[in-house]
């Protein structure tokens, strides 16, 4: 049972198209966060987020935004695809200082 | 900057065998978690480890964290093929940072 949803699993896009990959957690955990991973490579940050309202920059430059209007919901926006964005895009939520909460992620091919 | 390693980054082993895996880093921990992650799927988490010298168990699964808070290893005993897949470290620093390790893309053959 998933308690964190990322929705679409699979999404493939023109370039130069405008997409949002959606998250949401039933958990009521106030940090949220974005990671983009390759194919069985590491994990990079590329947004988070403490609270409503509140989104900062991870450590991967990224071409996308964020928003944090509720507590439950950290959409992802791509306001114009390229085929350097194809990649698996991963939420996460946390509590406290426990570990991470992900979901099932996203796999966006640009072509 | 504060690097996890992780070694080996590739293991490929016959059901049955056991296996260790390290987590290592320069930097200290004041917490460090493992994942599993599945092909198509997000990591899902394992352990935390949370004081020096600690040794948790999970079945099969052994994680010990150093003395120092460092680094960390996880043993596998009679490894089977549904143990197959990437392992994540992380390490949370003492400013609510988590930092991931590469991972060890491990496959088990049956």
């Amino acid at each position: 049972e998933a308690d964190i949803y990322q929705t679409p699993r699979y999404l493939v896009i023109g370039t130069g198209k405008k997409i949002t990959l959606e998250c949401s957690q039933t958990m009521g955990h106030d940090k949220m966060y974005w990671y983009q991973q390759d194919p069985g490579m590491e994990l990079h940050l590329i947004h988070y987020s403490y609270g409503v309202n509140s989104t900062e920059k991870g450590d991967l430059s990224s071409e996308s935004t964020v928003s944090r209007i509720r507590t439950e919901h950290f959409p992802l926006t791509l306001e114009s695809a390229r085929p350097s964005h194809t990649s698996q895009y991963l939420c996460a939520s946390q509590r406290g200082l426990y570990g991470y909460t992900f979901g099932s992620g996203t796999r966006l091919t640009v072509v | 900057t504060q690097l996890l390693e992780q070694s080996p980054q590739f293991l490929s082993i016959q059901e049955g065998e056991n296996l260790t895996v390290y987590c290592n880093s320069s930097s200290v921990f004041s917490s460090l978690q493992w994942y599993r992650q599945e092909p198509g799927e997000g990591p899902v988490l394992l352990v935390t480890v949370v004081t020096g010298g600690e040794v948790k168990k999970l079945k099969r699964l052994t994680f010990q964290f150093g003395d120092a808070r460092k680094d960390s290893s996880l043993h596998i005993t009679a490894a089977q093929p549904g143990d197959t897949g990437l392992y994540l470290c992380a390490g949370s620093t003492s400013y609510d940072k988590v930092i991931f390790g590469p991972g060890t893309s491990l496959s088990v053959i049956p």
